[in-house]
């Protein structure tokens, strides 16, 4: 398993303003992944978050709006640039463990971002 | 691209009543998982269902996966409060796949 914390946990902020949330996980994972969650919707992945390389995005996500950084296999970051109270959702990062017997994903607690 | 679908969107039973999920996905799946996520917290994973035509049981939960591997379900018999949650299923595609397509996910309410 993995314990993964976010920060973060919840933000208000302005139109036109840009926020940066953390993933620290509490082991060395290869796989971490970004989603957005709109309340009472479904999760939609909005890219992979490769070490030492370019995050890869899903259709829909670039890099210019959503930028990744992953330093190293414990940390990433996602910045919401630019916001626009469409952007007003859950955001969430997990990771697939290495060495575990499914390809499961560990969820962070997520952060709760409101757009005025 | 892969899109999975699931229903119901909404499940609302008496305690003590059956609960299904069903998910269907437009490609053929590798694997499928399913997460339950609680009021106001994450997704956590409940199981992998890897093989053709797998069920698997987790104490009142039943997990299949269909012949096609394009199809799943969960089944809890005897619902109790502590079910209350959104389940949603997450089919991955080819070998290799890492990533995830989740469905719609279906709200669980139990009436006690």
């Amino acid at each position: 398993s993995a314990v993964i914390s976010q920060k973060p946990s919840r933000d208000i902020c302005q139109r036109g303003t840009s926020l940066t949330i953390q993933c620290q996980v509490d082991s060395q994972v290869t796989m971490m992944f970004w989603y957005r969650q709109q309340p009472g919707q479904s999760l939609t992945l909005i890219a992979t978050a490769n070490q030492g390389s370019e995050a890869t995005y899903e259709s829909g996500f670039v890099i210019d709006k959503f930028p990744i950084s992953r330093p190293n296999l414990t940390f990433s970051t996602l910045t919401v640039s630019n916001m626009s109270p469409e952007d007003s959702s859950i955001y969430l990062c997990s990771v697939e463990p290495r060495g575990s017997s499914y390809n499961e994903q560990f969820f962070g607690p997520g952060t709760r971002l409101t757009v005025l | 691209g892969q899109q999975v679908m699931q229903i119901p969107q909404y499940q609302h039973v008496q305690e003590g009543e059956d609960f299904t999920t069903y998910c269907n996905s437009s490609t053929t799946l590798s694997n499928i998982q399913w997460y339950k996520q609680r009021p106001g917290g994450h997704p956590v994973f409940l199981i992998q269902l890897v093989k053709s035509g797998e069920v698997k049981k987790q104490k009142r939960l039943t997990f299949q996966f269909g012949e096609a591997k394009k199809n799943s379900s969960l089944h809890i018999t005897a619902t109790q409060t502590t079910d209350v949650g959104t389940y949603f299923c997450a089919g991955s595609g080819g070998a290799g796949s890492y990533q995830l397509t989740f469905g719609k996910g279906t709200k669980l309410s139990v009436i006690p």
